[in-house]
């Protein structure tokens, strides 16, 4: 079966555009998390959702950072106003649900540059 | 604060070779303790997975150990191959409440395996 997917795999933007970065899961995960990996540093948690509830933000840095998760699958982050320090690679995982045994499978990630 | 520091931050070891990579944390409370390996350009893909009870687990040529009482991990590598090349990230999971499935990343330790 397929694994966690996400669009774009490259995205460049200017310095004040908005962005929009896409993550499939794995088709019955009702967990979903969102991570960010700057340059030689280690990943940092953005945002977790699981099934209907409420989605953890305690993550995301700002208020430029959002994110949804449509019919409990695929999910969009925006990143509003990009910044020169938004460049990193942006992942997403899933895992079949919340439980912390249940091992996160990573999509690719999308590398965003902001100049 | 939970934290979780890897060493050596990068090794280089010949084709062949055995090499052992070090992982500390300071997560409470603790569920599990996860490595990963990242190849470039890719999302990290988990290689084992141990809770507070197990000492060790092994994964082909991959042995992770676990001492819970000093809160240390190792991962030894042996008979590393070319494709052993890559970031090997320590992970350890926070247990409950609203840090269900939350992980805290080590920075990775960068390993190369030159012929």
């Amino acid at each position: 079966g397929a694994g966690v997917s996400q669009s774009p795999s490259n995205k460049v933007t200017e310095k004040g555009k908005d962005v929009e970065l896409r993550c499939d899961p794995i088709s019955g995960h009702t967990a979903l998390y969102w991570y960010r990996q700057s340059l030689g540093q280690g990943l940092e948690f953005l945002i977790y959702f699981q099934g209907n509830s409420a989605p953890d933000k305690s993550g995301l840095p700002s208020d430029r950072f959002s994110a949804e998760r449509t019919g409990g699958s695929v999910s969009t982050l925006t990143i509003q106003r990009t910044q020169q320090e938004d460049s990193a690679v942006y992942l997403c995982a899933s895992s079949f649900d919340g439980r912390s045994y249940n091992e996160q499978f990573f999509g690719p990630g999308t590398r965003l540059t902001v100049l | 604060k939970n934290q979780v520091e890897q060493s050596p931050q990068s090794l280089i070891i010949l084709e062949g070779k055995n090499c052992t990579l070090q992982c500390n944390y300071t997560v409470s409370p603790f569920s599990n303790l996860r490595w990963y390996k990242q190849d470039t350009g890719r999302g990290p893909v988990s290689l084992t997975i141990m809770t507070f009870s197990e000492n060790t687990k092994s994964n082909g040529r991959y042995t992770a150990t676990l001492d819970a009482d000093t809160k240390q991990s190792s991962l030894h590598i042996t008979a590393s191959q070319l494709s052993d090349s890559a970031s090997y990230i320590c992970v350890v999971s926070v247990a409950g409440g609203t840090s269900y499935g939350k992980l805290t990343f080590g920075q990775g330790t960068i390993l190369t395996v030159h012929p």
